[in-house]
């Protein structure tokens, strides 16, 4: 069936790079996707979010873009700090909050 | 801060026995609530669909002889792990969402199932 899966289960970036995780997506009818960042032992914790109408979207050190053409999804972070490890997922939102979520992406800052 | 708690944090128990898990919406009214697994290194896979009033719809696969969703009020779902057996060791977590569509998922932080 169509799913939300991950291009890179790992990223190590150096604090103060900038990271890039990326996304594709296979439901064309999906029209709001989710970036969640889960901490070890905790429940996944929303970053920003950002719906099919539009390409881009801001947030605090964190940018989402959007690629309906190619169904793809990538989260940006800026100036990476040490507490931004965490594994990402993104998620589309299938239908009523049926929310289904890609494989993650462990990002890993080195100091 | 949280909109969404979950209870207990973790919880350790015999094979054979049975666990219930607690999750609430704290400021809102959720009609609907979500239960996921997730096991090491994997993903969120969604269990089942929690609906207020009336029965949960599970997703393929999931028992839900074995996984009891009881969501009896706008703000508390249940699930209760029946019969554990080791192979049900796994982080249970819940969501619930202000809207019924298009809007962000609140997940609590989860519930560390241990079956000995």
């Amino acid at each position: 069936g169509e799913s939300v899966g991950l291009h890179l289960p790992t990223l190590s970036v150096q604090e103060g790079d900038n990271s890039i995780i990326n996304c594709a997506y296979s439901n064309s009818a999906s029209d709001y996707f989710i970036w969640y960042k889960q901490e070890s032992g905790k429940g996944p914790q929303f970053i920003i979010d950002i719906r099919s109408n539009m390409d881009k979207r801001q947030g605090q050190r964190v940018t989402v873009l959007l690629n309906k053409t190619v169904k793809h999804l990538s989260l940006q972070i800026a100036a990476t700090q040490p507490g931004d490890s965490a594994v990402y997922f993104c998620a589309e939102n299938i239908d009523n909050n049926d929310m289904r979520f890609g494989a993650g992406t462990r990002l890993t800052v080195k100091p | 801060g949280a909109v969404v708690s979950q209870h207990p944090s973790w919880v350790i128990c015999k094979s054979g026995t049975s666990v219930k898990i607690e999750c609430r919406s704290l400021d809102f009214q959720a009609t609907t609530m979500f239960w996921y697994r997730q096991f090491p290194k994997q993903s969120l896979m969604l269990m089942a669909t929690s609906n207020e009033g009336s029965k949960a719809t599970y997703e393929q696969g999931v028992e839900k002889d074995k996984f009891l969703i009881n969501h009896a009020s706008l703000t508390l779902s249940t699930l209760t792990v029946t019969s554990a057996h080791p192979e049900d060791s796994s982080f249970y977590i819940c969501s619930a969402s202000r809207q019924t569509s298009g809007s962000p998922l609140h997940f609590g932080n989860g519930t560390r199932l241990t079956v000995t």
